[in-house]
């Protein structure tokens, strides 16, 4: 079956820290990848996304980046984080009949 | 202007009321219709997909497109209790591609 793994669940950063955001799917191949940001109440805005390895498309210009390394694996990082870097993190695949989504990470920069 | 404008809510409805979600657009490209369901602190799951303008149904819901006038709609008959959570509609012009997605609408029902 195909599944979609993305950790950690929750954590809380300090200004200025590091982020790395895992992303890895299972039971597909050459899956299209994304990255979403949800701010409290909000919708989703797409930060990232991949068509393939080592091919990343930025919506948004931030702090943020995104890498592919390898097919079914992708990853979101800050060198350095901001107090504006603080909400819920999903990644996704899409197939022909719309998103699978990730149980999302929780980002607090305090 | 966004390019896709959801009804901003909250609903608050009695337990087996009828219940109307609703997006407009702006893209005349969009073809693929979404509807996800998101529980808090979840990420989202699809509900509801479509292509074109029509109607479909899935046991209690029902997902409606007009594409002539840029709506989109979800219905919810006899709504329970577990139905309490935010819709979010998305929309794309590419199948398996990028999707667009409203801001979301809070439902909650009232047993």
């Amino acid at each position: 079956s195909q599944t979609i793994h993305q950790w950690p669940a929750t954590l809380v950063q300090p200004v200025g820290s590091p982020l790395s955001l895992e992303c890895t799917v299972e039971g597909t191949s050459n899956p299209n990848l994304y990255w979403y940001r949800q701010a409290a109440g909000r919708g989703l805005q797409l930060l990232f996304y991949s068509v393939g390895i080592g091919q990343i498309s930025s919506e948004v210009p931030q702090n943020l980046s995104a890498s592919r390394p390898q097919d079914r694996q992708f990853i979101l990082s800050s060198k350095k984080l901001l107090l504006s870097d603080s909400g819920f993190y999903l990644c996704a695949w899409s197939t022909y009949y719309g998103y699978t989504f990730g149980s999302g990470t929780r980002l607090t920069v305090v | 202007q966004k390019e896709v404008e959801q009804d901003p809510g909250p609903l608050s409805v009695p337990e087996g009321a009828i219940v109307s979600l609703n997006c407009t657009y702006s893209n005349s490209a969009f073809q693929y219709f979404m509807w996800y369901r998101q529980y808090s602190r979840k990420g989202p799951e699809l509900l509801m997909y479509t292509y074109s303008s029509g109607n479909k149904e899935d046991g209690r819901f029902t997902a409606q497109v007009d594409k002539s006038s840029k709506y989109i709609s979800l219905f919810i008959r006899d709504s329970q209790p577990s139905d309490s959570a935010t819709y979010l509609c998305a929309m794309s012009d590419t199948n398996a591609g990028k999707s667009t997605f409203g801001d979301g609408t809070t439902l909650t029902v009232k047993p």
